[in-house]
């Protein structure tokens, strides 16, 4: 199974900040990582495919890069609606779908 | 609008038993695979189960492999995790969610807003 190593796993950040959040395979998955939005109390939600490819209607002060085993997400300028947690999820060996462990970014 | 709405989650005991199911509206159900995730309170998001769209092809977690089953009725717009043998650590809220690439395994985009699974004597 391939393993998704997330960090941090908390980050604190101000209105404003740009903030970076790394994800690791445990083997090369190509561009078949997403990332995705947890508000507290909500689903999660896609905002990132294929590793770069921001989801419609997603504000672009997200993005994300990398392929192979290494990948990062980035959120330019914190918005007071962006203090969440987010996932990293590998899709390259599907079915066997894996996510990493999540970050929650706090004030 | 895509809308998946899940019910069935409650109070079970150590070893017992129960259907969870998801009612989706708002696409063609028949055209696309479906998934279930779980989240443990507080804890981050695991991979439960997968269904491909004519129901011919399913996948399990290593964690409940044996013991949860994956079905749908196109019929009915409707898909199921019926679980069994539940323990403690399957207590979570129980999110389904639509594959973005339809026939093909993808990944989930759409998703529901869980129901609550609780094991507890």
């Amino acid at each position: 199974d391939i393993q998704m190593t997330q960090s941090p796993s908390s980050l604190s950040a101000s209105v404003g900040d740009r903030v970076t959040i790394t994800c690791q395979a445990s083997q090369d998955i190509d561009k078949y990582l997403n990332w995705y939005q947890q508000r507290p109390g909500k689903a999660p939600k896609l905002l990132i495919y294929d590793a770069s490819n921001l989801e419609t209607g997603v504000p672009s002060r997200f993005s994300g890069s990398g392929s192979g085993t290494d990948f990062t997400f980035t959120i330019s300028s914190l918005q007071p609606g962006d203090f969440a947690t987010y996932y990293c999820q590998q899709y390259a060996d599907v079915p066997q779908y894996s996510f990493g462990q999540g970050t929650k970014l706090y004030i | 609008e895509v809308h998946l709405v899940e019910s069935g989650g409650g109070l079970v005991q150590p070893g017992g038993s129960l259907r969870l199911s998801c009612a989706a509206s708002g696409f063609t159900f028949s055209g696309y695979v479906m998934h279930w995730v779980r989240q443990a309170p507080g804890k981050g998001l695991e991979y439960v189960s997968a269904i491909s769209s004519n129901g011919g092809s399913t996948y399990y977690g290593n964690s409940v492999k044996g013991r949860f089953i994956i079905s749908r009725d196109n019929s009915k717009n409707t898909l199921y995790l019926q679980m069994g043998s539940l323990r403690a650590e399957d207590m979570a809220l129980y999110y389904c969610a639509r594959d973005r690439l339809g026939n093909n395994y993808g990944y989930p985009d759409y998703w529901g807003q869980g129901t609550l699974v609780t094991v507890s004597s």
